[in-house]
């Protein structure tokens, strides 16, 4: 069973940073490229940034570049979001999501989601 | 960035009526679309990718359509676990989703 839990989310003063985690199992997580997506509160979906499978191509939303960066540990099933010069517009529910298909060269979508961590940045 | 564009914004269907839900792309996605349900208090569930294949365990009722720029995703007969926001979502390029459509009880 694909589990992806995420972990390390909290509140935060504006300006400080924040690493959040996602601890995959039940799949062969460096076949898959992964990707976090946020929902501010009562608001719509929004994908903040992903990696491939090896790492090799990363992409960011236009509203975290250059705050945010996406990593992975393959061999520690593990995906993280270093969250860096956080503001209230950040605050949201992050949740992890996997590629549907194996070592793929472009993205795909999403087949399985995380329940979420929430990041709530406010002074 | 691919700006995507669901129509309408809410939507009052009857249970066991039909509901057409749209999305439009700002430039064209091929078939690199997705459609999601999303619940109160729950993660998106994948319906449908490719534009119109279901995903593992959806129900027939739920089908997709189009390619290029219009997409349309319809449920033919709805049920009471059916009522819920759906966003459609392309990958064609980095990842865009709707703003979502909220299906509610009419």
């Amino acid at each position: 069973e694909v589990q992806l839990v995420e972990s390390g989310g909290g509140l935060v003063q504006p300006g400080r940073s924040l690493r959040l985690s996602c601890a995959a199992s039940g799949f062969t997580f460096d076949d898959y490229a992964m990707h976090w997506v946020r929902q501010a509160p009562g608001k719509g979906l929004e994908w903040v940034s992903g990696i491939s499978w090896n790492s090799g191509s990363i992409g960011y939303a236009d509203s975290v570049k250059g705050r945010f960066t996406i990593s992975r540990d393959n061999a520690k099933n593990s995906l993280y979001l270093q969250m860096n010069s956080l503001r209230a517009e950040d605050t949201a529910l992050y949740y992890c999501a996997k590629d549907m298909v194996a070592v793929s060269s472009g993205w795909e979508t999403f087949d399985y989601w995380g329940q979420g961590t929430l990041v709530t940045v406010s002074s | 960035e691919i700006v995507m564009t669901q129509s309408p914004a809410t939507l009052s269907v009857s249970p066991g009526e039909r509901a057409t839900l749209s999305c439009r792309a700002s430039q064209s996605v091929s078939s690199n679309l997705a459609w999601y349900q999303q619940k109160p208090g729950q993660a998106p569930r994948l319906l449908i990718y490719g534009a119109s294949t279901r995903a593992t365990g959806i129900p027939a009722r739920f089908s997709g359509s189009g390619s290029g720029t219009e997409f349309t995703l319809t449920i033919s007969s709805l049920q009471s676990e059916d009522f819920a926001v759906y966003y459609c979502q392309q990958y064609n390029n980095w990842p865009t989703f709707g703003q979502g459509t909220k299906v509610e009880i009419k």
